[in-house]
Parts: C-alpha cells; structure tokens; sequence
C-alpha cells in the first residue's frame, strides 16, 4: 500500500488478545480506518479515528497517534470467526480518498 | 437496506478485449468509488465519482475508465485488456463526498473477479 505499512500476516489463539500496528505518512491525513475483509468477501467497515486516543467497540478497539502516523487495532477474547484480512486505510485530505495498507492476514488458532 | 451491488461477479476475458462492470450504490449514497485489489497488492484507488463528477483518480492508465449515472449508479470500463489487469474490482459508496468520516465510511460491494487470459 502506497505509504501505509502494517504486518502482512500474523498468528494468534482462540481466547487471546492481539495487536495489529499500521504506520502511515502524516502529510494530509485525514482519518484513519480499519475494515475487515474475509476471504472471498467485501470489506466491512471496524472503526475510524480522528483524533489521539482509544476508540473501544466491543471486543475490537482503535488507538492513534497523529504525531507518531501509527495507529493499532486491539482484538480482545478472538474468536475463529475473527480470521480475516485487516486493511488499514489512511484518508487522502483534499483528493477525498481512501488509501489502503496491503492488509494484515490473521489467523486465529484453537 | 440493500448493500453495494455488483455484476458481474466473475469475468474472464482476453488480453485486448474491453470489459464494463457495474455498480449500484447504496440508496441515498451519491458518491462511488473503484478500487482495484490485485493479489498481494492491496485496494489501490482507481476513481471517484460524485453527483455524476468524476472527482479523482488513481495512478491509472487512461483505458481505465468510467461514469456515473443520474441515478448514482455507476460503470468501470477497461479498454485493452492486459494480463496484470486480473484483480477484484471493488466499487464503494458513501453518503457524502468525504468518504473520510464516521457518519459515511465507505462501504464495499462483494466485486467482480475479472480474470485476463
């Protein structure tokens, strides 16, 4: 993804909580968004930050930092159904669009 | 409501050939986006287009085309079929221009698998 960067795949046990980090370059940002994408299926929408600070949902939480360009997406108590890509996408200020990470590929285990 | 949909959702065509894919967004979404998410690569943005505007587009070639309809449903055409333009074509809606805030995240329609041989 053009200036986005997050881990292409991670690993993590049914139960258990993880960490998906996303660093983006910091010049015209204007947002920052989660998605879900399952194998075969469209991406769905998780969270989006503006500004410093944790947004909680549930089980799935979003933290940003604007000075650092890093962002994460906290998963709490995974379950199977949670294996899926995470996409990260930084909004483009003044052109108005979503630039995408590559994703992060996670499998979650028994 | 009804979703993003898409048709067709899997396509195969050949190098050369033009192909036109369809989109219908969300009721009441005026804006409509086309991205791209080869393997490996990611959603790269292709087009936006608002209110029958085209707004912005990515780092394209110009055989990658498109339109939006009065009635904000939209097309991406592509001329001159080549081999690295086997993708998943997501097309996307939002309620308002920005697509960069709470209220009007984009939201994906399941796409169309076109496969160039």
């Amino acid at each position: 993804g053009q200036n986005i960067d997050q881990p292409t795949e991670m690993t993590a046990t049914e139960g258990a909580i993880v960490q998906i980090n996303c660093t983006y370059q910091t010049s015209g940002f204007n947002g920052l968004f989660w998605y879900q994408q399952h194998a075969g299926e469209a991406p769905t929408f998780l969270s989006y930050n503006v500004l410093d600070g944790l947004e909680e949902k549930g089980r799935f939480s979003s933290f940003l930092s604007r000075s650092k360009g890093y962002s994460y997406l906290l998963l709490k108590e995974l379950q199977m159904k949670d294996s899926a890509s995470y996409l990260c996408a930084r909004g483009g200020g003044a052109t108005n669009k979503l630039i995408f990470g590559t994703g992060t590929l996670l499998a979650v285990q028994p | 409501e009804a979703g993003v949909t898409q048709s067709p959702t899997h396509l195969i065509k050949t190098r050369g050939q033009q192909v036109t894919l369809r989109c219908s967004p969300i009721s009441g979404h005026t804006s409509v986006y086309w991205y791209q998410q080869a393997l490996g690569l990611g959603l790269q943005f292709l087009l936006w287009y608002d209110e029958g505007e085209e707004r912005n587009r990515g780092n394209f070639p110009p055989r990658f085309s498109g339109r939006q309809f009065p009635n904000y449903s939209s097309e991406l055409n592509v001329n001159a079929l080549e081999l690295e333009d086997s993708a998943l074509y997501l097309c996307a809606s939002s309620l308002t221009t920005g697509g960069a805030s709470y209220n009007s995240p984009l939201h994906f329609g399941n796409g169309t698998r076109l496969t160039v041989t």
